[in-house]
């Protein structure tokens, strides 16, 4: 069973618009939600993270939008760029395990 | 400079052979992780440890096996039990960052079985 489902799976955007990557996960329990960026050959970088005590975190053009009550967290990539080409994965955490990781969104800003 | 090293970079395997993938780090990170990226299935996990001399299987552990006798070093044996072994394979340690237990990446192993 998919802890964590995340859509869309390859995403197309124009240089200058907003890329939006969701992710919706089942188990309550998960206290810490990471997103990962990647790219090709080389290991993922952490992006951005949050805590289910807020519903919004920014950090220069990214943003996490976090939705406890409908299970559901989402990355705002605002002004995407040919240089932000790259696969995103999400992730959650329950504390003491593992993250357990989304299938992952490639992502291309065609310029 | 700190940071997770993962050798060899490439690794070609003949059928039936183990090979063991090393993952070093010098961040004093406690928890330490193994990864196996095939395309289109994301990141699964394949075995963590949590402290010296102990470890957990993950999802997809048939067919490795880890040590962790050192806090700095968790290598990853994949034996000839593992049926399909071409794979990206990515070691991650995890610690306190500010407020967060951050997790990091290495730079990974691309295994290839000839």
């Amino acid at each position: 069973q998919q802890q964590v489902k995340q859509s869309p799976q390859s995403l197309i955007v124009q240089k200058g618009g907003i890329s939006i990557i969701n992710c919706a996960y089942e188990n309550t329990a998960f206290d810490y939600f990471p997103w990962y960026q990647q790219f090709p050959g080389k290991g993922p970088a952490l992006l951005i993270a949050i805590r289910p005590d807020v519903s919004e975190k920014k950090e220069g053009r990214f943003t996490i939008s976090f939705n406890k009550s409908a299970k559901q967290f989402s990355l705002h990539i605002m002004d995407s760029q040919p240089g932000d080409s790259a696969t995103y994965f999400c992730a959650v955490n329950q504390a003491g395990t593992a993250l357990i990781f989304g299938k992952g969104t490639t992502l291309s800003v065609s310029s | 400079d700190g940071g997770i090293t993962q050798s060899p970079k490439y690794l070609f395997r003949k059928e039936g052979q183990n090979v063991t993938l090393s993952c070093e780090q010098n961040l004093n990170h406690d928890a330490m992780y193994w990864y196996r990226q095939d395309p289109g299935q994301g990141l699964r996990l394949i075995y963590y440890s949590q402290i010296v001399n102990d470890f957990q299987k993950g999802d997809i552990a048939e067919g490795y096996s880890v040590s962790r006798e050192k806090k700095e070093s968790f290598p990853l044996t994949v034996t000839s039990a593992q049926k399909n072994p071409t794979a990206f394979y990515l070691c991650a340690s995890r610690g306190r960052v500010g407020g967060y237990n951050e997790q990091f990446f290495g730079p990974g192993t691309r295994l290839t079985v000839l």
